[in-house]
């Protein structure tokens, strides 16, 4: 069955960087587009950007662009998202979401991570 | 930016009945529109695409319908395990998806 597996939650302090992982199985990694969403504390879904894992190309939602890096690994079927110059309001849960068409993207998402929580405090 | 709002913010519903929910563009997004359930501590599932059909495993009870501006998530007779938060997301303004607030739907 379909998988999308996190790393573990983070706190990190304001101007550092952060990078969650989210490792797939159950399908081709290499298929499908991942993409990232994020949910602030009590808040609505904000799509950052994805990363065409067969060939590692990117497109990231301007509000991101300078601050957003995603990669991937598809010995490991991995995909990363490292966000910089974190802010207090980038305190948030970090999900991935598998884009349900294969091969280009749809772009709705059918099967998600299970959220990591990354918390800028000083 | 496409702006998608939804309506009511909360809805209270008693099991059995039927609820409505609205999700409105601020601009058209032809059928390009999805909608997804959330409960507490979980990720979103994906419950419709193309603005009326169901995503895979979905019950029959869930349908959507609109196109344009305007969209209505129905869920025809209430479970309890439907009780949950709504989000709608447009995904015909590319390269930037974007999500309702939220309804949520509560029990009455």
């Amino acid at each position: 069955q379909v998988q999308l597996v996190q790393s573990g939650a983070e706190v990190k302090k304001p101007g550092a960087s952060v990078k969650v992982s989210c490792k797939a199985s159950g399908y081709t990694f290499s298929d499908y587009y991942t993409h990232w969403v994020r949910q602030a504390p009590g808040q609505g879904l904000e799509w950052m950007g994805w990363i065409n894992p067969n060939g590692g190309g990117t497109n990231y939602a301007q509000k991101f662009q300078g601050r957003v890096t995603m990669t991937r690994d598809t010995s490991i079927s991995t995909a990363y998202m490292e966000l910089s110059s974190l802010r207090s309001d980038d305190t948030a849960v970090y999900y991935c979401a598998r884009d349900q068409c294969s091969g280009s993207s749809c772009p709705f998402f059918d099967y998600w991570g299970q959220g990591t929580l990354v918390t800028v405090s000083s | 930016e496409i702006v998608m709002t939804q309506s009511p913010a909360t809805l209270s519903v008693s099991p059995g009945e039927r609820a409505t929910l609205s999700c409105r563009a601020s601009q058209s997004v032809s059928s390009n529109l999805a909608w997804y359930q959330q409960k507490p501590g979980q990720a979103p599932r994906l419950l419709i695409y193309g603005a009326s059909t169901r995503a895979t495993g979905i019950p029959a009870r869930f349908s959507g319908s609109g196109s344009g501006t305007e969209f209505t998530l129905t869920i025809s007779s209430l479970q309890s395990e439907d009780f949950a938060v709504y989000y709608c997301q447009q995904y015909n303004n590319w390269p930037l998806y974007t999500f309702g607030q939220g309804t949520k739907l509560e029990i009455k």
